[in-house]
């Protein structure tokens, strides 16, 4: 079966950084993947780690260790379009979510 | 392309009744996958599939609950005898292979 855990909440401020970590337990790999979901609209896509390292894409990037089952999406320069939640997923034995975090962007 | 459709985008049904929807992929992809989620909570997995055969199904999900992808293009799920549960944002999504999977704007059911 495939397990994934991430904060429920987190709270930041316009201009900064923010790192949302996700910890996932899982039969097979083949891919750790972060969606951004605002209120009342579907996911859509945000980065992709298959191989261990950053990978970096503007404002955002992804950081995956297949090892330690860990993964993080950093957001830097915070705006306020950014308040939403973010969703990591996992390709194992099919393609399953986490919770998300839930991230407000104060002023 | 202009990417993953679904029909209805809301629908209310009354308790008892039988509801279908329906998913169109993005063209060329050849999985499609179908999610269940409630207000603050992440997708919910209920099925896959790869081309036209179903390869798994959520251990979760009733028998009222079943899908089809019959020519490996659209896809519709189907929820028999609707329970006030039942009531959720019904998502679809496709993806080729395993690269990034793309969102319908999903189906809202309100069961009453």
């Amino acid at each position: 079966g495939q397990n994934i855990d991430q904060p429920t909440e987190m709270t930041a401020t316009e201009g900064a950084i923010v790192q949302i970590n996700c910890t996932y337990q899982t039969s097979g790999f083949n891919g750790l993947f972060w969606y951004q979901q605002h209120a009342g609209e579907a996911p859509t896509f945000l980065s992709y780690n298959v191989l261990d390292g950053l990978e970096e894409k503007g404002r955002f990037s992804s950081f995956l260790s297949r090892s330690k089952g860990y993964s993080y999406l950093l957001l830097k320069e915070l705006q306020m379009k950014d308040s939403a939640s973010y969703l990591c997923a996992v390709y194992g034995q099919n393609f399953v979510f986490g919770p998300g975090t839930r991230l407000s962007v104060l002023p | 392309d202009t990417g993953v459709s679904q029909d209805p985008r809301h629908k209310i049904t009354k308790r008892g009744q039988n509801v279908t929807f329906r998913c169109d992929p993005i063209s060329e992809h050849n999985r499609l996958y179908w999610y269940r989620q409630t207000l603050g909570q992440g997708p919910e997995f209920l099925t896959y599939f790869q081309n036209e055969a179903q390869l798994e199904k959520s251990r979760l999900l009733s028998d009222r609950f079943s899908a089809e992808r019959p020519k490996g293009s659209f896809s519709t799920l189907e929820i028999q005898r609707t329970e006030q549960g039942d009531s959720a944002m019904y998502l679809c999504a496709s993806s080729l292979d395993d690269s990034e999977a793309f969102f319908g704007q999903g189906t809202r059911l309100t069961v009453v």
